[in-house]
């Protein structure tokens, strides 16, 4: 099956200071990327979708400035949590499909659980 | 808006003991009813995807229904391995998934 990796798998960091997480498709190309935040016993949150080669598009509410994606390649996905702080502490979980149309699956990651001190 | 509505919020079986999980929705224009299943930590582990009502999918002791309203999730004779939160989700014309809160399943033996 498709498989969909995330790194790294946690992260401790110092208030003010920047955290990138990678997601990468393993065994497919992914035209869309998105990235969800969990919180505890809580369902996921969509935050973006990007597309290879083009801006991510940010659901309302989330801060663009705050959140950086990019989608450099057809496999690669970053997200950059800038300038953290205690609150941006979560599970952060990526998650690729090789296009939108039906038929075609949104495969997860492991996650990425963040915790800013 | 897409809306999606899991129930109930958890459930506890024994060993062999079959039941189903319920997934109510309302949706404009259907572009998948996706079930994944989310061990503590883990990212969501993709199970089925249901596109048009009285399509059924199954898979070793889990198999999924959907109709024009909810999609089933029946578990027959599970195991304690089957333990996890099941999610629900549905992809509608905007092509966003959109998640409902999730049964927490647990078995015991």
């Amino acid at each position: 099956g498709a498989v969909v990796s995330q790194h790294p798998s946690w992260v401790i960091c110092k208030s003010g200071t920047s955290v990138k997480i990678e997601c990468r498709s393993l065994d497919f190309q992914a035209t869309t990327m998105f990235w969800y935040r969990q919180f505890p016993k809580q369902s996921l949150m969509l935050m973006a979708t990007s597309n290879e080669g083009s801006k991510a598009t940010y659901e309302q509410g989330v801060e663009k400035d705050k959140f950086l994606i990019n989608h450099a390649s057809l496999t690669l996905s970053t997200l950059t949590v800038t300038s953290a702080h205690p609150e941006d502490s979560s599970f952060y979980i990526c998650s690729a499909s090789p296009g939108l149309a039906q038929g075609e699956t949104q495969y997860f990651g492991p996650g990425t659980r963040l915790l800013v001190l | 808006e897409d809306q999606v509505t899991q129930s109930p919020e958890a459930l506890r079986l024994q060993e062999g003991e079959s039941s189903s999980l319920n997934c109510s929705y309302t949706v404009s224009g259907l572009r998948g009813l996706f079930w994944y299943r989310q061990d503590p930590g883990k990212g969501p582990e993709f199970l089925f995807t249901l596109y048009s009502a009285g399509e059924e999918k199954e898979k070793e002791r889990l198999k999924a229904t959907l109709t024009k309203k909810e999609s089933f999730l029946h578990i027959t004779a599970p195991k304690p391995e089957d333990s996890a939160t099941y999610l629900c989700a549905l992809r509608g014309s905007n092509y966003k998934l959109t998640f409902g809160k999730g049964t927490l399943l647990t078995v015991n033996p």
